[in-house]
């Protein structure tokens, strides 16, 4: 079956730890994205690409790092710099809607870190 | 920047009742979803439409590209309904969305 997978679905670390967040797609999107959801506010982006080898910052992208060197996959480092990483992390991909917007979301089940 | 705003932001139902969440948004868009989130946190998206109105079962979306506004409806509503439900517009040529905080839905049997 076709779809989005995170993992790990908990993570905890130490502060001043890099930890890396895994989001792979089998369903031949060409754009991926990053969210973080806190409680009580919408989901804002981090990062998104639009194809391999390219990304762009979204609205909160300091203290994170993505790469794109694979059409499936699409990684998101949560560096020692981002100063409040405790949160929930949904990645998502979605085809291009023809009218240059996005087409149909699909998210992954979300990642939940926690610095100690 | 597109300002979105849902309401209500909190709602509790009986089971078999008829459910409106509504959206607004500021910014002229290309298309709009309306998502679902579960308590676990995993999201599913339930429709994208740019006019119109679109049917899936029991849920119905309308949108009013000049009024700036969508709505959300869902007939017959029934304990697994109970979700959070989020409006995303799409602006015009943009593949970023904004995202509404949501509205929580609970259904009482």
């Amino acid at each position: 079956d076709g779809g989005i997978t995170q993992s790990p679905k908990y993570l905890f670390r130490k502060e001043g730890q890099n930890v890396t967040l895994s989001c792979e797609q089998n369903l031949n999107h060409d754009a991926m994205y990053w969210y973080r959801q806190d409680p009580g506010q919408g989901l804002r982006l981090i990062y998104y690409s639009q194809i391999v080898n390219d990304f762009q910052k979204g609205d909160i992208a300091e203290g994170y790092s993505v790469s794109r060197e694979k059409k499936e996959s699409f990684p998101l480092t949560v560096t020692s710099a981002q100063k409040n990483p405790t949160a929930f992390y949904l990645c998502a991909s979605s085809s291009r809607g023809s009218g240059g917007y996005t087409g149909e979301l699909f998210f992954g089940e979300g990642s939940r870190l926690t610095v100690l | 920047k597109n300002e979105v705003e849902q309401s209500p932001q909190n709602l509790t139902a009986q089971e078999g009742e008829f459910i409106t969440i509504n959206c607004s948004y500021s910014v002229g868009i290309s298309a709009l979803h309306w998502l679902q989130q579960h308590p676990g946190g995993g999201i599913v998206s339930l429709f994208m439409l740019s006019s119109g109105k679109k049917k899936h079962g029991r849920l119905i979306a309308t949108i009013n590209i000049q009024e700036k506004h969508s709505s959300l409806h869902i007939t017959a509503s029934h304990p697994r309904d109970s979700a959070v439900y989020i409006c995303a517009p799409s602006g015009a040529g943009s593949y970023q969305l904004t995202f509404g905080k949501g509205t929580k839905l609970s259904v009482i049997p």
